[in-house]
Protein backbone atom coordinates (compact mmCIF):
# COMPACT_ATOMS: atom_id res chain seq x y z
CA UNK A 1 0.00 0.00 0.00
CA UNK A 2 1.42 3.24 -0.81
CA UNK A 3 2.17 5.31 2.19
CA UNK A 4 1.92 8.85 4.03
CA UNK A 5 3.94 10.79 5.60
CA UNK A 6 2.29 13.75 8.13
CA UNK A 7 4.21 16.03 10.77
CA UNK A 8 3.74 14.55 14.04
CA UNK A 9 1.82 17.91 15.43
CA UNK A 10 1.07 21.12 14.56
CA UNK A 11 -0.36 24.20 16.27
CA UNK A 12 -2.73 27.08 15.43
CA UNK A 13 -4.67 29.59 16.66
CA UNK A 14 -8.24 29.89 16.86
CA UNK A 15 -9.90 31.84 14.14
CA UNK A 16 -7.10 31.38 11.74
CA UNK A 17 -6.58 29.31 8.54
CA UNK A 18 -4.87 25.71 9.34
CA UNK A 19 -2.94 23.93 6.58
CA UNK A 20 -2.22 20.27 6.71
CA UNK A 21 0.23 18.75 5.02
CA UNK A 22 0.64 15.03 3.58
CA UNK A 23 3.39 13.88 1.34
CA UNK A 24 2.57 10.33 -0.60
CA UNK A 25 5.02 10.56 -3.09
CA UNK A 26 4.46 6.74 -3.74
CA UNK A 27 0.35 7.40 -4.88
CA UNK A 28 -0.62 5.65 -7.60
CA UNK A 29 -2.82 6.71 -10.66
CA UNK A 30 -6.08 4.67 -8.90
CA UNK A 31 -5.42 6.25 -5.08
CA UNK A 32 -8.39 8.56 -3.79
CA UNK A 33 -6.66 10.91 -0.79
CA UNK A 34 -8.79 10.72 2.24
CA UNK A 35 -8.76 12.78 5.80
CA UNK A 36 -10.64 11.73 8.62
CA UNK A 37 -9.73 13.21 12.12
CA UNK A 38 -10.04 11.87 15.42
CA UNK A 39 -11.38 14.03 18.45
CA UNK A 40 -10.22 12.81 22.25
CA UNK A 41 -12.05 9.75 23.13
CA UNK A 42 -14.24 9.54 19.81
CA UNK A 43 -13.92 7.33 16.73
CA UNK A 44 -12.74 8.82 13.20
CA UNK A 45 -14.76 11.26 11.46
CA UNK A 46 -14.88 11.83 7.75
CA UNK A 47 -13.58 15.00 6.31
CA UNK A 48 -12.82 15.05 2.95
CA UNK A 49 -11.79 13.08 0.03
CA UNK A 50 -10.69 13.75 -3.52
CA UNK A 51 -8.43 12.02 -6.79
CA UNK A 52 -7.09 14.63 -8.54
CA UNK A 53 -9.05 18.04 -8.49
CA UNK A 54 -9.51 20.65 -5.39
CA UNK A 55 -12.43 19.64 -3.30
CA UNK A 56 -14.39 21.87 -1.00
CA UNK A 57 -17.16 20.96 1.81
CA UNK A 58 -18.98 22.74 4.32
CA UNK A 59 -15.78 21.23 7.24
CA UNK A 60 -12.89 21.58 4.78
CA UNK A 61 -10.80 22.03 1.28
CA UNK A 62 -8.78 19.78 0.13
CA UNK A 63 -6.00 20.92 -2.20
CA UNK A 64 -4.07 18.33 -4.48
CA UNK A 65 -0.68 19.11 -6.28
CA UNK A 66 -0.44 18.57 -10.11
CA UNK A 67 1.35 15.70 -9.77
CA UNK A 68 -0.23 14.36 -6.31
CA UNK A 69 2.63 13.44 -4.69
CA UNK A 70 1.40 15.93 -2.12
CA UNK A 71 -1.72 17.47 -0.70
CA UNK A 72 -3.28 19.77 2.02
CA UNK A 73 -6.28 19.90 4.05
CA UNK A 74 -7.10 23.35 4.74
CA UNK A 75 -9.25 24.43 7.92
CA UNK A 76 -10.62 28.31 6.66
CA UNK A 77 -11.18 28.93 10.20
CA UNK A 78 -10.12 26.66 13.27
CA UNK A 79 -12.20 26.51 16.29
CA UNK A 80 -11.29 24.79 19.18
CA UNK A 81 -13.28 21.75 18.28
CA UNK A 82 -11.06 21.81 15.34
CA UNK A 83 -8.30 20.12 17.62
CA UNK A 84 -8.30 16.55 17.00
CA UNK A 85 -5.44 14.31 15.41
CA UNK A 86 -5.90 14.41 11.43
CA UNK A 87 -5.54 11.28 9.38
CA UNK A 88 -4.32 11.62 5.55
CA UNK A 89 -4.95 7.97 3.78
CA UNK A 90 -4.61 6.51 0.22
CA UNK A 91 -7.16 3.89 -0.87
CA UNK A 92 -7.14 2.02 -3.89
CA UNK A 93 -9.85 2.95 -5.80
CA UNK A 94 -12.08 1.94 -3.06
CA UNK A 95 -12.25 2.69 0.87
CA UNK A 96 -12.56 -0.86 2.16
CA UNK A 97 -8.80 -1.11 3.18
CA UNK A 98 -8.01 2.09 4.82
CA UNK A 99 -4.88 1.89 6.78
CA UNK A 100 -4.37 4.87 8.95
CA UNK A 101 -0.82 6.35 9.91
CA UNK A 102 -0.21 7.98 13.10
CA UNK A 103 -1.66 11.76 11.95
CA UNK A 104 -0.48 14.71 12.89
CA UNK A 105 -1.87 16.26 16.44
CA UNK A 106 -3.53 19.75 15.99
CA UNK A 107 -3.92 21.93 18.28
CA UNK A 108 -5.67 24.96 18.42
CA UNK A 109 -5.05 27.65 21.06
CA UNK A 110 -8.00 30.24 22.24
CA UNK B 1 -30.84 8.07 12.87
CA UNK B 2 -28.37 6.37 15.76
CA UNK B 3 -25.75 5.31 13.38
CA UNK B 4 -23.03 3.32 14.06
CA UNK B 5 -23.96 1.87 17.64
CA UNK B 6 -21.40 0.00 19.61
CA UNK B 7 -22.03 -2.02 23.28
CA UNK B 8 -20.29 -1.96 25.94
CA UNK B 9 -18.72 1.15 26.11
CA UNK B 10 -16.13 -0.30 28.78
CA UNK B 11 -15.32 -3.51 29.37
CA UNK B 12 -12.33 -5.79 31.82
CA UNK B 13 -11.71 -8.98 31.14
CA UNK B 14 -9.35 -11.55 32.30
CA UNK B 15 -6.79 -13.44 30.73
CA UNK B 16 -8.35 -16.58 29.03
CA UNK B 17 -11.88 -15.22 28.98
CA UNK B 18 -14.31 -14.57 25.84
CA UNK B 19 -16.69 -11.50 25.09
CA UNK B 20 -18.37 -10.43 22.12
CA UNK B 21 -18.48 -6.84 21.09
CA UNK B 22 -21.19 -5.63 19.39
CA UNK B 23 -22.11 -3.15 16.52
CA UNK B 24 -24.86 -2.33 14.90
CA UNK B 25 -25.78 0.30 12.17
CA UNK B 26 -29.17 1.53 11.23
CA UNK B 27 -28.39 3.11 8.23
CA UNK B 28 -28.66 0.16 6.02
CA UNK B 29 -25.04 0.20 5.14
CA UNK B 30 -23.35 -2.77 3.20
CA UNK B 31 -19.98 -2.53 4.36
CA UNK B 32 -19.29 -3.06 7.91
CA UNK B 33 -15.49 -2.91 9.66
CA UNK B 34 -14.07 -3.87 12.71
CA UNK B 35 -10.30 -1.89 13.56
CA UNK B 36 -8.60 -1.60 17.18
CA UNK B 37 -6.36 1.70 18.00
CA UNK B 38 -3.54 0.91 20.78
CA UNK B 39 -2.26 4.09 22.49
CA UNK B 40 -0.83 7.03 20.48
CA UNK B 41 -1.23 4.42 17.57
CA UNK B 42 -3.46 4.88 14.14
CA UNK B 43 -5.86 2.59 13.50
CA UNK B 44 -5.66 -1.27 12.65
CA UNK B 45 -8.40 -3.28 10.33
CA UNK B 46 -9.43 -6.56 11.89
CA UNK B 47 -12.20 -7.36 9.59
CA UNK B 48 -14.21 -6.10 7.25
CA UNK B 49 -17.36 -7.44 5.42
CA UNK B 50 -19.10 -6.10 1.90
CA UNK B 51 -22.44 -7.60 2.98
CA UNK B 52 -24.87 -10.20 4.79
CA UNK B 53 -22.95 -13.41 4.95
CA UNK B 54 -19.56 -12.53 3.90
CA UNK B 55 -16.44 -11.53 5.70
CA UNK B 56 -12.32 -11.12 4.94
CA UNK B 57 -9.64 -10.44 7.06
CA UNK B 58 -8.07 -7.42 7.33
CA UNK B 59 -4.26 -6.68 8.84
CA UNK B 60 -4.47 -8.21 12.23
CA UNK B 61 -7.09 -11.27 12.36
CA UNK B 62 -5.47 -13.30 14.40
CA UNK B 63 -7.40 -14.05 18.02
CA UNK B 64 -10.71 -12.59 16.46
CA UNK B 65 -13.93 -14.11 14.85
CA UNK B 66 -16.67 -12.35 13.09
CA UNK B 67 -20.00 -13.15 11.44
CA UNK B 68 -22.67 -10.96 9.42
CA UNK B 69 -25.52 -12.81 9.90
CA UNK B 70 -27.85 -9.43 8.88
CA UNK B 71 -26.74 -6.23 7.55
CA UNK B 72 -27.34 -4.11 10.92
CA UNK B 73 -25.19 -5.90 12.95
CA UNK B 74 -21.24 -6.92 12.90
CA UNK B 75 -20.44 -8.90 16.01
CA UNK B 76 -16.81 -9.23 17.06
CA UNK B 77 -15.32 -12.37 19.13
CA UNK B 78 -12.66 -12.44 21.10
CA UNK B 79 -11.41 -15.91 22.17
CA UNK B 80 -8.99 -16.69 25.12
CA UNK B 81 -8.32 -13.06 25.46
CA UNK B 82 -4.71 -12.11 26.09
CA UNK B 83 -2.96 -9.02 27.09
CA UNK B 84 -1.59 -8.08 23.68
CA UNK B 85 -5.32 -7.59 22.65
CA UNK B 86 -6.19 -4.63 25.38
CA UNK B 87 -6.95 -1.74 22.90
CA UNK B 88 -10.12 0.70 21.86
CA UNK B 89 -12.48 -1.48 19.36
CA UNK B 90 -14.05 1.14 16.36
CA UNK B 91 -16.84 -0.80 14.15
CA UNK B 92 -17.34 1.34 11.45
CA UNK B 93 -20.13 1.23 8.52
CA UNK B 94 -20.12 2.30 4.61
CA UNK B 95 -22.59 2.44 2.24
CA UNK B 96 -21.89 0.67 -1.48
CA UNK B 97 -24.18 2.66 -3.57
CA UNK B 98 -22.60 4.82 -5.92
CA UNK B 99 -19.10 6.28 -5.65
CA UNK B 100 -17.17 3.18 -4.19
CA UNK B 101 -15.30 5.63 -1.92
CA UNK B 102 -18.09 6.51 0.63
CA UNK B 103 -17.59 7.62 3.72
CA UNK B 104 -16.51 5.07 7.03
CA UNK B 105 -18.79 6.01 9.79
CA UNK B 106 -17.70 5.17 13.39
CA UNK B 107 -19.13 3.84 16.66
CA UNK B 108 -17.58 5.54 19.92
CA UNK B 109 -15.33 2.47 20.45
CA UNK B 110 -15.22 -0.38 23.23
CA UNK B 111 -12.57 0.47 25.86
CA UNK B 112 -11.10 -3.29 26.53
CA UNK B 113 -8.54 -4.30 29.22
CA UNK B 114 -7.29 -7.63 29.69
CA UNK B 115 -5.66 -8.28 33.21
Amino acid sequence: DAKTTQPNSMESNEEEPVHLPCNHSTISGTDYIHWYRQLPSQGPEYVIHGLTSNVNNRMASLAIAEDRKSSTLILHRATLRDAAVYYCILSGGSNYKLTFGKGTLLTVNP
Amino acid sequence: NAGVTQTPKFRILKIGQSMTLQCAQDMNHNYMYWYRQDPGMGLKLIYYSVGAGITDKGEVPNGYNVSRSTTEDFPLRLELAAPSQTSVYFCASSSSVGDRNQPQHFGDGTRLSIL
